[in-house]
């Protein structure tokens, strides 16, 4: 069975930064590409990025209005998935899923705040 | 950038109806288009990808087709289940702003 499992989440005041993580397992992590995703509240989703496969060259996108403050990286040792978050916004708050081999993490919750 | 734009916004429908979402890509993607389900305050799930593939699991009510820029999820005979809101996603890139599929 899949499993996707993100953690790191939490509140941090505006101009901070966070670290995830997506722990994934059930399937050959370092064969998949891998995305971030995000829902603010009461709103749709969001793609943040995504890191193609090794095989695949490993190139990593993130979305253009990011602005070059969210990174997507992974350790396919770890079968784990990261997004690096810098210069967080308050319009940044939402629950981050990590999706993967056709599954979705339950989310981690990220609040940005003074 | 590709852009995703999904219609109608919001479906009104009645147990056993047929019911169709439309995504349009503003450029043409092959096949590479998947749908998802959300319920409130739930993750999404998969229910298709490569435009017409099930995934494992999925109710064969639920179909996909297109291909290019057009693309069409058909459920062929709405459950109490499905009500929920659908979004296309070009794969593993941008979603459609997603249809919610409320109860008529």
């Amino acid at each position: 069975e899949v499993q996707l499992v993100e953690s790191g989440g939490g509140l941090v005041k505006p101009g901070g930064s966070l670290r995830l993580s997506c722990v994934a397992s059930g399937f050959t992590f370092r064969n998949a590409y891998m995305t971030w995703v995000r829902q603010a509240p009461g709103r749709g989703l969001e793609w943040v990025g995504r890191i193609r496969s090794r095989a695949d060259g490993g190139a990593a996108d993130s979305a253009a209005p990011l602005n070059g403050r969210f990174t997507v990286s992974r350790d396919d040792s770890e079968s784990t998935l990261y997004l690096q978050m810098n210069n967080l916004k308050t319009e940044d708050t939402a629950l981050y899923y990590c999706s993967g081999a056709f599954s979705w993490g339950q989310g981690t919750p990220v609040t940005v705040s003074s | 950038d590709i852009q995703m734009t999904q219609s109608p916004s919001t479906l009104s429908a009645s147990v056993g109806d047929r019911v169709t979402i439309t995504c349009r890509a503003s450029q043409a993607i092959g096949a590479w288009l998947a749908w998802h389900q959300q319920k409130p305050g739930k993750a999404p799930k998969f229910l298709i990808y490569k435009a017409s593939i099930l995934q494992s699991g999925v109710p064969s009510r639920f179909s996909g087709s297109g291909s290019g820029t057009e693309f069409t999820l058909t459920i062929s005979s709405l459950q109490p289940d499905d009500f929920a809101t659908y979004y296309c996603q070009h794969q593993d890139g941008v979603f459609g702003q997603g249809t919610r599929l409320e109860i008529k």
